[in-house]
């Protein structure tokens, strides 16, 4: 079982829908979580960190579940520009230091 | 703030040359950096974690005598692929973070075609 699981996708989309992506995690002792964005051929970009309590930024959401070991993140009133690749993090604490753990990521294509 | 270039962005090489990669912290200390490698439709994978002055912690599967990193300086740290090959041809990138914030930030990504 990869520690990070991810639907690839893609998931085409029109502008101005609302889209959810899930990730679940292997490793419950994970401390942190995250969704990054890669656009093509690019390095990856921090979007939002993941909080029990929920979180939104703008037109992002991000949830965690802990007991379910569930992450998601909800796009609204999608743009053109939000076509990428999401990728959902997992941090660990390990004796070398902090690791992150990448999912493959979700790629979402917005169309008009 | 916390800029991380990498150098080259990318290149091709002949199978059986060594190529060299390097990372630096343009406006911070970095006092750790990784290297991570990411093939076609796959995830990042992190190679190797680097600490200042220190030698390097490389991840399961990961050959240390091929990939050499070398972090002499809190701003520069280096990823040198030798003998490489064409199973060697990837996306490398870099981060680096501080001592006082566990974020990591990215480099630009190396990428490394071997023919």
């Amino acid at each position: 079982r990869k520690e990070v699981e991810q639907d690839p996708g893609p998931f085409n989309v029109p502008e101005g829908a609302t889209v959810a992506f899930n990730c679940t995690y292997s490793n419950s002792a994970s401390q942190s979580f995250f969704w990054y964005r890669q656009d093509c051929r690019k390095e990856p970009k921090l979007l939002m960190s993941v909080y029990s309590s929920g979180n939104e930024d703008g037109r992002f959401t991000a949830q965690l579940n802990r007991a379910s070991q569930y992450i998601s993140l909800l796009i609204r009133d999608s743009k053109l520009s939000d076509s990428a690749t999401y990728l959902c993090v997992v941090k660990e604490v390990t004796g070398g230091g902090n690791k992150l753990t990448f999912g493959t990521g979700t790629q979402l294509k917005v169309e008009l | 703030g916390a800029v991380v270039s990498q150098h080259p962005s990318w290149v091709i090489c002949k199978s059986g040359t060594s190529v060299k990669i390097e990372c630096r912290s343009l406006d911070f200390q970095a006092t750790t950096m990784f290297w991570y490698r990411q093939f076609p439709k796959q995830s990042l994978m992190l190679m190797a974690t680097s600490n200042e002055g220190s030698k390097a912690t490389y991840e399961q599967g990961v050959e240390k005598d091929k990939f050499l990193i070398n972090h002499a300086s809190l701003t520069l740290s280096t990823l040198t692929v030798t003998s490489a090959h064409p199973e060697d041809s990837s996306f490398y990138i870099c981060s680096a973070s501080t001592l006082y914030s566990d974020e990591q930030y990215f480099g630009p990504g190396t990428r490394l075609t071997v023919t």
